[in-house]
C-alpha cells in the first residue's frame, strides 16, 4: 500500500528534551512538509523539502529542525528551544508542488 | 499576503438535509485550490484540486465548485459518515516553491 506514515501517534516530551518525530512516504514524491495544527488555527508550515539534501524554513521554522537524507523520510525534531511545542504535527508530501497528501499526524504532548 | 476564510465555523445538519460550506479567498494568482477531510485525530483526507473559475468536481454526495473569489463544497443529503472538520486551502502560482495557505475549516456534524 501507497502511503504517508508518521511515528508515533502520541510523544511526551519533558523540559529541555529534543524529540524526533518520524515521516516515511513510498508515493515516490519529490517534496515533503511539515505543519503544526492548533486549535482554532489553520495549518502552519514548518520546513518544507522539494529535493532530497535540501530543505527550506516556513512560517515557524523556530525550534525546529529537519533532515532529508532520503527521498522517503523527512524527520523533524523539535528542540528544547521551542517554547510552546504541543500541537498536532503533519507530515505531508507531494509530486513537485502539486496537491499534497497528508499522514496520520503525531501528536505532541508536554510532561 | 494570501488569505483564506471559511463560513460557517460549524453547521449542524438533519440527515438527508443538503447544504454548502464556503471558502473566500484572497491570492496573487491562483494555481490550485484544496478541498480536505479532516476526522479527529487524523490528517486531513484529500477530497478535490480545483484550478479554474467554472471548473466542478464531484465525488459522492459532495460537489465542489469554483469562482474567481470563492469556492464552494455542496453536501447532497448527507449521512452521519459525511461528519468531519472540511478544510479549503489556496496555492499560489509563483515561481519556485507555492506556497500553500490554508483556512481554519467548517466543522460539520450530520445527525441521524
Amino acid at each position: 500500500d501507497g502511503g504517508i506514515t508518521q511515528s508515533p501517534k502520541y510523544l511526551f516530551r519533558k523540559e529541555g528534551q529534543n524529540v524526533t518525530l518520524s515521516c516515511e512516504q513510498n508515493l515516490n514524491h519529490d517534496a515533503m512538509y511539515w505543519y503544526r495544527q492548533d486549535p482554532g488555527q489553520g495549518l502552519r508550515l514548518i520546513y518544507y523539502s522539494q529535493i532530497v539534501n535540501d530543505f527550506q524554513k516556513g512560517d515557524i521554522a523556530e525550534g525546529y529542525s529537519v533532515s532529508r537524507e532520503k527521498k522517503e523520510s523527512f524527520p523533524l525534531t523539535v528542540t528544547s528551544a521551542q517554547k510552546n511545542p504541543t500541537a498536532f504535527y503533519l507530515c505531508a508530501s507531494s509530486p513537485s508542488s502539486a496537491t499534497q497528501y497528508f499522514g496520520p499526524g503525531t501528536r505532541l504532548l508536554v510532561l | 499576503e494570501d488569505q483564506v476564510t471559511q463560513s460557517p465555523e460549524a453547521l449542524r445538519l438533519q440527515e438527508g438535509e443538503s447544504s454548502s460550506l464556503n471558502c473566500s479567498y484572497t491570492v496573487s494568482g491562483l494555481r490550485g485550490l484544496f478541498w480536505y477531510r479532516q476526522d479527529p485525530g487524523k490528517g486531513p483526507e484529500f477530497l478535490f484540486t480545483l484550478y479554474s473559475a467554472g471548473e466542478e468536481k464531484e465525488k459522492e454526495r459532495l460537489k465542489a465548485t469554483l469562482t474567481k473569489k470563492e469556492s464552494f463544497l455542496h453536501i447532497t443529503a448527507p449521512k452521519p459518515e459525511d461528519s468531519a472538520t472540511y478544510l479549503c486551502a489556496v496555492q499560489r502560482n509563483s515561481g519556485g516553491y507555492q506556497k500553500v495557505t490554508f483556512g481554519i475549516g467548517t466543522k460539520l456534524q450530520v445527525i441521524p
